[in-house]
């Protein structure tokens, strides 16, 4: 099945700093791939969807100038927390679409980014 | 507005079996989809079902009635690596997906 890795796993660091997250589609081309946030105990908040070589369409409620997305090539999108700050630790997990075939939508996920801001 | 519904928590014994339901209610219907996530992991893709009736994959089993707005993931043969939380999400008209909750699942010996 198709694989998408993330990095880093988990990350500390202090208030006021930015942390980039990184979401790799290793072994498909992913034109679109999507970013969500889980606090514990919680379902997946769907935070925005990323097109490759376009801006990021933001869900209502997320801040465009917190949490940039970029997205330059079909592999790779980035996740940067700007001026993170405690409450913004959490889960950040991405997904993308397989669309070769059959689509059933299928979502693949990275393993997931622990983000800690102290 | 949009809504998925299923159980906070469920408790079952290994080697048996058990339903967790999914009630939704959303802006059209494209699929639904079941997901496993254990704690602290990203969730795995379990079933996918777009059309009414039982799709049916080793030991889990997803049902789907549209018209009921329902769906259910039967679980056979508990094993303590079943453990996990259960989600359920929808996809909508716009190919939006909408998430439920999560359904805790506890196996005991």
């Amino acid at each position: 099945g198709a694989v998408v890795s993330q990095h880093p796993s988990w990350v500390i660091c202090k208030s006021g700093t930015s942390v980039k997250i990184e979401c790799r589609s290793l072994d498909f081309q992913a034109t679109t791939m999507f970013w969500y946030r889980q606090f514990p105990k919680q379902s997946l908040m769907l935070m925005a969807t990323s097109n490759e070589g376009s801006k990021a369409t933001y869900e209502q409620g997320v801040e465009k100038d917190k949490f940039l997305i970029n997205h330059a090539s079909l592999t790779l999108s980035t996740l940067t927390v700007t001026s993170a700050h405690p409450e913004d630790s959490s889960f950040y997990i991405c997904s993308a679409r397989e669309l070769a075939g059959g689509d059933t939508g299928e979502l693949f996920f990275g393993e997931g980014s622990r983000l800690t801001v102290l | 507005g949009q809504n998925i519904d299923q159980p906070t928590e469920m408790t079952a014994t290994e080697g048996a079996i058990v339903q967790i339901n999914c009630t939704y209610q959303t802006s059209g219907f494209n699929g639904l989809f079941w997901y496993q996530q254990h704690a602290g992991e990203a969730p795995t893709f379990l079933s996918y079902n777009v059309l009414d009736g039982l799709e049916e994959k080793g030991r889990f089993s997803s049902f789907l009635s549209r018209s009921k707005g329902y769906s259910y993931l039967l679980l056979k043969e508990l094993q303590m690596k079943d453990s996990a939380s259960y989600l359920c999400a929808v996809r909508d008209s716009n190919y939006q997906l909408i998430w439920g909750a999560g359904t805790k699942l506890i196996i005991k010996p």
